[in-house]
């Protein structure tokens, strides 16, 4: 089966870093997204990895190991404007016709 | 990148009553789109694949006779809440996969429509 993990919950401080985790259980492997989710509105792409290691883009960064079924999400420089839900995601393989399966989604809080 | 777009962005309805959201990709064609529902404090939760041109795939234990999908388009995808109740009150989303782009797997979200069922 498919099986997506992450913390339901994290605070941080405005200017910190934070590292997201997210350990996933799949029956093949094509990739993990990550994506932000403001209250109310839809998902927007973060990151697509597929092979090992980390892929920065500016304050955000991504970071994935296939062999520990893990990845994690860092957001350095912490903005207020931060705050959101961050969903990590894999796409079903096997003529699943490309569906998203996602974590619960880890509601992060930035703080003055 | 691509774009999705959703509508209504919200609407009130009585109960018993049917209300449709349309799903559309403004500049690039889906043969494949995906409607999500998300309850308040809670993931996206997958209820169907939209095929174009043919019957859509219901995820286990979403009513197929209840969530009516048409996809009569590449760039139209319709979700019809039928005789909708209280408990149909959640968030809908739909996303789209432009699958002309090199992120084969990368999925593109319409801005949800917020349903709340009186």
């Amino acid at each position: 089966g498919q099986n997506i993990d992450q913390p339901t919950e994290m605070t941080a401080t405005e200017g910190a870093i934070v590292q997201i985790n997210c350990t996933y259980q799949t029956s093949g492997f094509n990739g993990l997204f990550w994506y932000q989710q403001h209250a109310g509105e839809a998902p927007t792409f973060l990151s697509y990895n597929v092979l090992d290691g980390l892929e920065e883009k500016g304050r955000f960064s991504s970071f994935l190991s296939r062999s520990k079924g893990y990845s994690y999400l860092l957001l350095k420089e912490l903005q207020m404007k931060d705050s959101a839900s961050y969903l990590c995601a894999a796409p079903m393989i096997y003529n699943q016709g490309g569906k998203l399966i996602f974590g619960q989604g880890t509601e992060l809080s930035v703080k003055p | 990148g691509a774009v999705v777009s959703q509508h209504p962005s919200w609407v009130i309805c009585k109960s018993g009553t049917s209300v449709k959201i349309e799903c559309r990709s403004l500049d690039f064609q889906a043969t494949t789109m995906f409607w999500y529902r998300q309850f308040p404090k809670q993931s996206l939760m997958l209820m169907a694949t939209s095929n174009e041109g043919s019957k859509a795939t219901y995820e286990q234990g979403v009513e197929k006779d209840k969530f009516l999908i048409n996809h009569a388009s590449l760039t139209l995808s319709t979700l019809t809440v039928t005789s909708a109740h209280p408990e149909d009150s959640s968030f809908y989303i739909c996303s789209a996969r432009d699958e002309t782009s090199e992120d084969y797997n990368e999925q593109f979200f319409g801005p949800g429509t917020r349903l709340t069922v009186l």
